[in-house]
């Protein structure tokens, strides 16, 4: 079963637009990671959001953690065709050992 | 630093045929995850481990799946007998320590993608 879900499913768009992808869950997480991967490839870690309400910027990419520590958002402003991939949102339970859940992926294609 | 290495990168068998996968991690990593990422999904955890011991195996179907980290260092992880609906990418990751935080960071293989037909 899935514990995060993540909205759009698929984006595609030009060069140059903004765009936001929602990551939405019932339960809390002590904290949250976001992913891209590629075609072929593992997923890399892109951020680690912690406090509740808490806002990072990693160049165009911006990442918040909800309030309540059960949703997150990832907005990139200007995409380029760089930005192509599958993101993923993955809430970190702490159980006596860290495990990570992972939502349902959003895939974004940017064209030029 | 030398990644997460996987092989086969690619396997096609048939129902009912069994498959291994291996897994070498980072040096000096102690903590071991093996995902299975079905096409369109995000990775699920099947099984954890803290050095050479289970820490999560919750969500490994373990009437046909098996993994083991004899000397806590490369994995293996076995399907037998495999069925269609495993057709999948089969992720390794790897990390400094069990825990470690909230900053802990998984580093991920390239997969093996398993075809069953």
């Amino acid at each position: 079963t899935q514990l995060l879900e993540q909205s759009p499913q698929f984006l595609s768009i030009q060069e140059g637009e903004n765009l936001t992808v929602y990551c939405n869950s019932s339960s809390v997480f002590s904290s949250l990671q976001w992913y891209r991967q590629e075609p072929g490839e593992g997923p890399v870690l892109l951020v680690t959001v912690v406090t509740g309400g808490e806002v990072k910027k990693l160049k165009r990419l911006t990442f918040q953690f909800g309030d309540a520590r059960k949703d997150s958002s990832l907005h990139i402003t200007a995409a380029q065709t760089g930005d192509t991939g599958l993101y993923l949102c993955a809430g970190v339970m702490n159980t006596g050992f860290q495990k990570l859940v992972f939502g349902t992926g959003t895939r974004l294609l940017v064209s030029p | 630093e030398a990644g997460v290495a996987q092989s086969p990168r690619y396997k096609i068998i048939e129902k009912r045929q069994s498959v291994a996968f291996w897994c070498n991690p980072i040096s000096g990593h102690a903590t071991l995850y093996w995902y299975q990422q079905i096409l369109g999904q995000g990775p699920k955890l099947l099984i954890q481990f803290q050095n050479n011991g289970v820490v999560d195996d919750s969500q490994l179907p373990k009437d046909r799946f098996s993994a083991e980290r004899l000397k806590g260092v490369d994995s293996t992880l076995k399907i037998q007998p495999a069925k269609l609906e495993d057709s999948a990418v089969y992720l390794c990751a790897s990390s400094f320590m069990l825990g470690g935080g909230p900053y802990n960071e998984q580093f991920f293989g390239p997969g093996t993608r398993l075809t069953v037909l």
